[in-house]
């Protein structure tokens, strides 16, 4: 079974307008953490916030935040304000158990495009 | 900040020759990840190394294998490429040993390889 979902291939946004991506995610840890990335055209990938499963508030990073819904098992993430260089590609990911040595599995991305 | 560094950028072979990638962590990061990113695809997980040694293993096929030195660097080597093998190689680094779970993991800028 997939991971980690992402059901918007693609998003449009107007610039200065609020957009959410939707992740889904699907483990049986009680410990796990979640992980938004951005990939720009140029390939980088840029660590955007974190959200750990204990974690009793929702995170904050500037204008993203991850409304985390554990009973739903999703981890969307809410940018405010878009911004033109917002425009790129968005992976959702998890990493499960303790500390020690986990990798990160990732969604299928969505590619966000903001409109002037 | 210091960032991972990965080097080269971009490396051009044809089939059947070896590749050498290399993954300079962030200083005091004790933990190193590789994952191959395909054309369009996301993220998959090939292998990571704690302490020097590995930590575990994902999707790596036989013909690659990798290690971390004394300096913390990593070096991914691939050998009899093939035309599948063309893709972006991350490298990504943590700090495991401070138990917690949060444990971002930071990318490098990746190796863009592609096999003739």
């Amino acid at each position: 079974a997939q991971k980690i979902t992402q059901t918007q291939p693609g998003m449009f946004v107007q610039e200065k307008e609020a957009v959410t991506l939707d992740c889904t995610y699907d483990t049986s840890d009680p410990s796990y953490g979640l992980f938004w990335y951005k990939q720009p055209s140029s390939g980088e990938m840029i660590f955007l916030i974190y959200q750990g499963s204990y974690d009793q508030q929702n995170a904050t990073e500037g204008r993203y935040s991850l409304n985390f819904q554990k009973a739903r098992k999703s981890a969307n993430l809410v940018i405010s304000a878009s911004q033109l260089g917002d425009s790129a590609m968005y992976f959702c990911a998890m990493r499960e158990g303790t500390p020690g040595a986990n990798n990160l599995f990732f969604g299928t991305g969505t590619r966000l495009t903001v409109i002037p | 900040a210091a960032g991972v560094i990965q080097s080269p950028r971009h490396l051009i072979k044809e089939k059947r020759e070896t590749a050498t990638l290399k993954c300079y962590p962030i200083p005091r990061h004790d933990t190193v990840y590789w994952y191959q990113q395909g054309p369009g695809q996301d993220p998959q997980f090939l292998i990571s190394f704690y302490e020097k040694m590995q930590s575990d293993k994902g999707s790596i096929p036989d013909r690659f294998s990798a290690q971390q030195f004394s300096d913390y660097h990593s070096e991914l080597n691939m050998s009899s490429l093939e035309l599948g093998d063309s893709a972006l190689y991350f490298c990504a680094s943590s700090r495991e040993s401070s138990g917690v779970a949060k444990n971002i993991q930071y990318f490098g800028a990746g190796t863009r390889l592609s096999v003739l």
